[in-house]
């Protein structure tokens, strides 16, 4: 148990869905942020957050929109998704940006399966 | 470009030691961070080192040398739950980390 959680742990949705994947972390952390994990490949940064506030946004497309509402809560927001945006999602959360608080912390993910 | 690189697979025996290599460039250079990551499961943080040399930790340490965009992952007395992915990532400049594909670690009775 990392102090991060995220629902759901999987999901399956065909590609005219609309969904949202949540992430809470209960650590006191100011950054966090989103990756996706394909088979064998490295984590792609998606998203960063820090102290609520978008600072990077690694080109992704728009049918994924993220979403924070506060510093412990992190949304996925999911619409006309295709079959190869099917990963494994992970949230993840550190101290800060920087200063040598950049440990990042991981919550188990989500399972996406795109039909 | 930056890039990551540490081998797909490697195979030990339990008890025995394995080393996982991991070679890096980026633009700037804040620190070279170890995850362990079993099938299934968040990676968890194994490491981190910014200087030069090796740092101990139980049975795992990890050793940087900054002149060589290299590091090393060291797993002593391996045991069975050993068995897992061991990622490399090194954070730069811009405090980005980079990440490598992952070293699938499978470790024999």
């Amino acid at each position: 148990e990392t102090g991060v959680t995220q629902t759901p742990r999987h999901l399956v949705m065909g590609m005219t869905n609309k969904k949202s994947l949540k992430c809470e972390q209960h650590l006191g952390h100011n950054a966090m942020y989103w990756y996706k994990q394909s088979a064998k490949k490295p984590l792609e940064l998606m998203f960063v957050y820090n102290f609520k506030e978008q600072t990077e946004n690694n080109s992704v497309p728009s049918r994924f929109s993220p979403e924070c509402p506060n510093s412990s809560h992190l949304f996925l927001h999911l619409h006309t998704l295709q079959p190869e945006d099917s990963a494994l999602y992970l949230c993840a959360s550190s101290q800060d940006r920087g200063e040598g608080r950049e440990t990042q912390y991981f919550g188990p993910g989500t399972r996406l399966l795109v039909l | 470009g930056q890039n990551i690189d540490q081998p797909t697979e490697m195979t030990a025996t339990e008890g025995a030691i394995v080393q996982i290599n991991c070679t890096y460039q980026t633009s700037g250079f804040n620190g070279l961070f170890w995850y362990q990551q079993h099938a299934g499961e968040a990676p968890t943080f194994l490491s981190y080192n910014v200087l030069d040399g090796l740092e101990e930790k139980g049975r795992f340490s990890s050793f940087l040398s900054r002149s060589k965009g290299y590091s090393y992952l060291l797993l002593k007395e391996l045991q069975m739950k050993d068995s897992a992915s061991y990622l490399c990532a090194a954070m730069d400049s811009n405090y980005q980390l980079i990440w490598g594909a992952g070293t699938k670690l499978i470790i024999k009775p």
